[in-house]
């Protein structure tokens, strides 16, 4: 069975630090992985995947994330923050086969100070 | 592009009462996803559809939930009879096929069941 974990709740960063959301995944075969954000009121808006290719993979607004095999993470960076960058993030995988859902994590929610 | 349409955005019902959740998805989608949102359990799968046919309802919590897709066109997630444990923020969600093809979400349908 395929699996997600993001082992924080809260990321805290001040603006124009780098930020970093963890990521691991579990799934049998190769995965499909990405990254979602989620404004208040609103539904979950696509932020980058990784399909396969180059293990780092860059998305809307600055975000970027790096696959990483061996460890099972895809963790999702920016290298400079901005308040506006608040929002709850979620990792997502599913399997590389057709017809597979999409699983994801449970949030982390990412406060950017000014 | 409208992008996926839920409706009702919100809906207060008393226990007991029916509930019937509206979608449309992007055009040309051939995946249709529900998803229910809580503070305690995140984002759960309740059911998926591939050309209006349902592929994996095993996430549906009880026989009290149905779904059911029509047409290519609406979806509808029906709760009968509901209970105050319903109250969630459910999400329809839609992709195409294809290799890594992404989620569009809708912006949900926030049920409040006294």
């Amino acid at each position: 069975a395929q699996s997600v974990a993001q082992p924080e709740d809260q990321v805290n960063v001040a603006e124009g630090n780098p930020l970093t959301v963890k990521c691991t995944y579990s799934v049998s075969g190769n995965p499909y992985l990405f990254w979602y954000v989620q404004y208040p009121n609103r539904g979950l808006q696509f932020l980058l995947k990784y399909i396969t290719g180059d293990n780092l993979v860059k998305g809307s607004y600055g975000f970027e994330a790096e696959f990483n095999k061996s460890q099972t993470s895809f963790h999702l960076k920016k290298p400079s923050a901005l308040v506006s960058d608040s929002a709850l993030y979620f990792c997502a995988v599913r399997e590389n086969q057709a017809g597979t859902a999409l699983i994801f994590g449970k949030g982390t929610t990412l406060s950017v100070s000014s | 592009d409208a992008g996926v349409i839920q409706s009702p955005r919100h809906e207060v019902t008393e226990m007991g009462q029916e509930v019937t959740l509206r979608c449309k998805p992007i055009s040309g989608h051939d995946y249709l996803f529900w998803y229910r949102q809580t503070m305690m359990r995140g984002l759960e799968l309740l059911i998926y559809f591939n050309n209006n046919v349902p592929i994996d309802d095993s996430g549906m919590p009880e026989d009290r939930f149905s779904a059911k897709m029509p047409n290519a066109s609406f979806s509808t997630l029906k709760i009968q009879p509901s209970e105050p444990r319903d109250s969630a923020v459910y999400f329809c969600a839609s992709r195409l096929t294809g290799q890594g093809a992404a989620l569009h979400f809708g912006n949900g349908t926030r049920l409040t069941v006294t």
